[in-house]
């Protein structure tokens, strides 16, 4: 039982490159969220998702798009990196019943020069 | 607009002392409300909750922590800290607005250095 894994763990992008981070959980977990960790500011939302083929956006969603074709993934997209979006990522996932009762990933460390 | 404030960055305690971090939520009502741990190099997990009832909320590892409706505060304590204990401690809440999808506002986190 793996729990949530996050791939890949560390990534350097020029500016405008374009990438995506996959998340997966083996919990069968209805919910998934992708979040955002920068110094001194928490965590923040970025985009989540209350089931396959569904998703919503957070609060800091500009810059990102997110796709959930399948239960156990959640993938993070940026279409056009800036250096705004260096950050570490992180990805959770619940059940419906137990929204807030998050399972973090190990996180993935994003840097764009 | 919502948010959650942790007044203290970062705070170096002795192991063994007490110790208490500070949180306090900006929310019209009573938001649900819980404490994260984030241990160097991994990810968040899940300490205690509160949604309503006792005012007093037991953890995992010793934690607890105490919903004050009056001073808007849900800090978190401990009696006596171990040297595992050092990580970064993250206030968060949740049950803003309409429906029930998980979504969290975090604190800023505060900083645990605990000396031997």
């Amino acid at each position: 039982n793996a729990g949530v894994t996050q791939t890949p763990k560390f990534r350097v992008l020029k500016t405008g490159q374009s990438m995506t981070l996959l998340c997966a959980q083996d919990m069968n977990h209805e919910y998934m969220y992708w979040y955002r960790q920068d110094p001194g500011m928490g965590l923040r939302l970025i985009h989540y998702s209350v089931g396959e083929g569904t998703t919503a956006k957070g609060e800091v969603p500009d810059g990102y798009n997110v796709s959930r074709l399948k239960k156990q993934n959640f993938l993070l997209g940026l279409e056009s990196a800036a250096p705004s979006q260096t950050s570490v990522y992180f990805c959770a996932s619940s059940y419906a019943g137990t929204p807030y009762e998050q399972y973090f990933g190990p996180g993935t460390r994003l840097t764009v020069t | 607009a919502q948010s959650v404030t942790q007044p203290d960055i970062h705070i170096t305690v002795s192991e063994g002392a007490s110790l208490e971090l500070r949180c306090n939520y900006s929310y019209g009502a009573t938001p649900y409300l819980f404490w994260y741990v984030q241990s160097p190099g991994q990810g968040l997990q899940l300490l205690l909750k509160y949604f309503s009832g006792d005012t007093l909320v037991q953890g995992i590892k010793g934690f607890e922590a105490e919903f004050k409706r009056s001073q808007s505060s849900f800090n978190l304590r401990k009696p006596s800290v171990h040297w595992s204990d050092a990580a970064e401690y993250f206030c968060a809440v949740g049950g803003i607005g309409s429906g029930n999808t998980g979504k969290l506002i975090f604190g800023q986190g505060t900083t645990l250095q605990v000396k031997p």
